[in-house]
């Protein structure tokens, strides 16, 4: 069973691009999050999705930072334009979101891919 | 809001030299302490997870322990592939998010 699957692995680009990375999820699973990681914040939440709609984006840097889910099985995150601090690795991962007690939580088991590896110069 | 502070922040341990790594948290309400561990150029894989204070979980070498202010990965007698990054993160009740630390490097030398 194939994992979560990212696209490109690596991307080099100059300021001021726009920058586009995919992210296809595990199938069967609802729920998809966006993670950037660097060595100074670590691992950090951009934003989440349930059921391909946007649940909490709070962790969206600025403006400049759009992510969509047009359907279960695909989700991209858009940088427009980019900057020499947008430089990070930025993982996509999925995961099942249970039901319990009328609250939904997720099992917290994620299912991470192998990240896209963003440098802008 | 969430924190989590893992330490130390890098351990370069001998083969067979056992030691432990600290993951304190605070959370309104914890759900879940899991552990993930980070190969160099990977994405995080799912190690444990731990519910409530005094819980336990094994797999091989590893061994994680919880209490109310934080958790304990301990690794008997590692080998040279236990070296990764260890990750730990905390989800809230009624949330369906997870906040990470900043992880352990552990090298583990022959």
């Amino acid at each position: 069973d194939a994992g979560v699957i990212q696209s490109p692995r690596h991307e080099v680009t100059e300021m001021g691009q726009e920058v586009t990375l995919r992210c296809k999820p595990i199938s069967g699973h609802n729920s998809l999050f966006w993670y950037r990681q660097t060595m100074m914040r670590g691992l950090e939440l951009l934003i989440y999705f349930n059921n391909n709609v946007p649940i909490d984006d709070s962790g969206m840097p600025e403006d400049r930072f759009s992510a969509k889910m047009p359907n279960a099985s695909f989700s991209t995150l858009k940088i427009q334009p980019s900057e020499p601090r947008d430089s990070a690795v930025y993982f996509c991962a999925s995961s099942l979101l249970l039901r319990t007690g009328g609250l939904s939580e997720g099992t917290g088991e994620l299912f991470f891919g192998e990240g896209s590896r963003l440098t802008v110069l | 809001e969430d924190q989590v502070t893992q330490s130390p922040e890098a351990l370069r341990l001998q083969e067979g030299e056992s030691s432990s790594l600290n993951c304190s948290y605070t959370v309104s309400g914890l759900r879940g302490l899991f552990w993930y561990r980070q190969d160099p150029g990977k994405g995080p894989e799912f190690l444990f997870t731990l519910y409530s204070a005094g819980e336990e979980k094994e797999k091989e070498r590893l061994k994680a322990t919880l209490t109310k202010k934080e958790s304990f990965l301990h690794i008997t007698a590692p080998k040279p592939e236990d070296s990764a990054t260890y990750l730990c993160a905390v989800q809230a009740r009624g949330y369906s998010t997870l906040t990470f630390g900043k992880g352990t490097m552990l090298l583990v030398s022959p």
